[in-house]
C-alpha cells in the first residue's frame, strides 16, 4: 500500500504544552484515521475524518482532513501524563478495504 | 455493542512448531476483518483481510496463513514457525465501506 510519513518521529513535551503531528502521503485518500496506542494493547480510534477540509474535536483532540486529501494532522491540547503513547495515522486509499498506517509519533509528557 | 476478543495474549513458541491464532467479533454481523502484524519499530503491516466467510486476500507473501470459517470468527496459522514470525499480531474489525477498524488486544508471539 501507499506510504504514509508521519512526523515527527517522537515527542518529549512537558505538561501542559499543546502537541500537534501530522501525515502525508504522494496519494489521496478517501478517508483519515488517528489511532492511540498503549503499550501492550491494540491501537485505539480517536478520530474518524471522511471529507476534505472537515476539522473534527474529540476533548483536547482536534484534527483536519487536508484540502488536498493527501494529509492530515492531530493537535493535542494542553497535554497531560496519560496522553503518553504511540499515535498513529491511518489512510483509506481510493479503492480497497484496508488502512495504510503511518510508523508512528511517540509521546512522552512529564509532569 | 461491538465488541473483539483475540487470543492468547502472549505466545512463546518454538521454530518449526504450528500456530494458531483466533479472533472472533461480536454484536455485529458480516464485518471485514484483518490480520496486521507489529514489529519492532513499530508500523502495522497488513497481512490478510476478508470480506465474507472463505474470502482472504493476503498482502504479504509469507509463512503465514488464514482462515474464516465463520462470519464472525477469523483465524492466523502457521505450519512451521520462523524466527521472523515473531512480533505483535494484531486482528481489526470494520463495518461496511468508510467505516474505521477496530483493533483487539494483540497477541504477543515469541518464536525461540
Amino acid at each position: 500500500g501507499q506510504q504514509l510519513n508521519q512526523s515527527p518521529q517522537s515527542m518529549f513535551i512537558q505538561e501542559g504544552e499543546d502537541v500537534s503531528m501530522n501525515c502525508t502521503s504522494s496519494s489521496i485518500f478517501n478517508t483519515w484515521l488517528w489511532y492511540k496506542q498503549d503499550p501492550g494493547e491494540g491501537p485505539v480510534l480517536l478520530i474518524a475524518l471522511y471529507k476534505a477540509g472537515e476539522l473534527t474535536s474529540n476533548g483536547r483532540l482536534t484534527a483536519q482532513f487536508g484540502i488536498t486529501r493527501k494529509d492530515s494532522f492531530l493537535n493535542i491540547s494542553a497535554s497531560i501524563p496519560s496522553d503518553v503513547g504511540i499515535y498513529f495515522c491511518a489512510g483509506r486509499p481510493n479503492s480497497g478495504y484496508a488502512l495504510n498506517f503511518g510508523k508512528g509519533t511517540s509521546l512522552l509528557v512529564t509532569p | 455493542s461491538q465488541t473483539i476478543h483475540q487470543w492468547p495474549a502472549t505466545l512463546v513458541q518454538p521454530v518449526g512448531s504450528p500456530l494458531s491464532l483466533e479472533c472472533t467479533v461480536e454484536g455485529t454481523s458480516n464485518p471485514n476483518l484483518y490480520w496486521y502484524r507489529q514489529a519492532a519499530g513499530r508500523g502495522l503491516q497488513l497481512l490478510f483481510y476478508s470480506v465474507g466467510i472463505g474470502q482472504i486476500s493476503s498482502e504479504v507473501p509469507q509463512n503465514l496463513s488464514a482462515s474464516r470459517p465463520q462470519d464472525r470468527q477469523f483465524i492466523l496459522s502457521s505450519k512451521k514457525l520462523l524466527l521472523s514470525d515473531s512480533g505483535f499480531y494484531l486482528c481489526a474489525w470494520s463495518g461496511q465501506g468508510e467505516s474505521p477498524l477496530h483493533f483487539g488486544n494483540g497477541t504477543r508471539l515469541t518464536v525461540t
